[in-house]
């Protein structure tokens, strides 16, 4: 069973800092992995995909790497603004009993002080 | 960018009754959609996985009698609450793909709130 764990849980940094959230995973058997983030109340927006034979994305300011085979993930966000606090949570695609199935990480609250 | 229509936003209703939350993809074909469950400051929990035109899997722990999941078309999918009670008061969020090597794009959610 597919287990999804996103360390730092919180994290709060000034405006400006360049911060890098973590994504792990147990299986290393995926086809892709994907980084939301989470306004209060909000649903999600898809920040990212990473595909399985993927090794890095990027957007902006923001930066994903997928280093499948030692199940780990991350995000790097450059520059940070008061406007990136949110929930950033990355989720993972596989399949289980034949079916696809997405499994979510804990989240990591990030809070960027002005 | 692929959009994804949830509806109703927010419902708030009493003990017994049954609800039913839309989820439409508004510019593509969804050939699977998610249904999620989400508690406050936790992430989200996988209810059910429906694939168009066949029966959703659910997973372990949620009571398929319980939530209904229709989709019946590459479009629309729902989910119906029956006979909710406090318990089932949550953020119901829904996510729709097209191709498997396809990001998910997902609603906005919907809050339930049941008393």
């Amino acid at each position: 069973k597919q287990e999804v764990t996103q360390i730092p849980a919180a994290l709060s940094v000034p405006e400006g800092e360049n911060l890098v959230l973590n994504c792990s995973f147990t299986d290393s058997a995926i086809y892709n992995l994907q980084w939301f983030r989470q306004d209060p109340g909000k649903g999600l927006t898809s920040l990212l995909l990473i595909q399985s034979s993927q090794r890095e994305q990027t957007s902006g300011r923001l930066n994903a790497s997928l280093d499948k085979s030692s199940g780990r993930s991350t995000l790097y966000i450059a520059a940070s603004q008061p406007g990136d606090s949110a929930t950033y949570l990355c989720a993972v695609r596989g399949s289980e009993g034949g079916y696809q199935k997405v499994t979510f990480g804990t989240g990591t609250k990030l809070q960027v002080i002005p | 960018g692929a959009v994804v229509s949830q509806h109703p936003s927010w419902v708030i209703c009493k003990s017994g009754t049954s609800v039913k939350i839309e989820c439409r993809s508004l510019d593509f074909q969804a050939t699977t959609m998610f249904w999620y469950r989400q508690f406050p400051k936790q992430s989200l929990m996988l209810m059910a996985t429906s694939n168009e035109g066949s029966k959703a899997t659910y997973e372990q722990g949620v009571e398929k009698d319980k939530f209904l999941i229709n989709h019946a078309s590459l479009t629309l999918s729902t989910l119906t609450v029956t006979s909710a009670h406090p318990e089932d008061s949550s953020f119901y969020i829904c996510s729709a793909m097209g191709q498997s090597n396809q990001p998910q794009h997902f609603g906005d959610g919907t809050r339930l709130s049941i008393l």
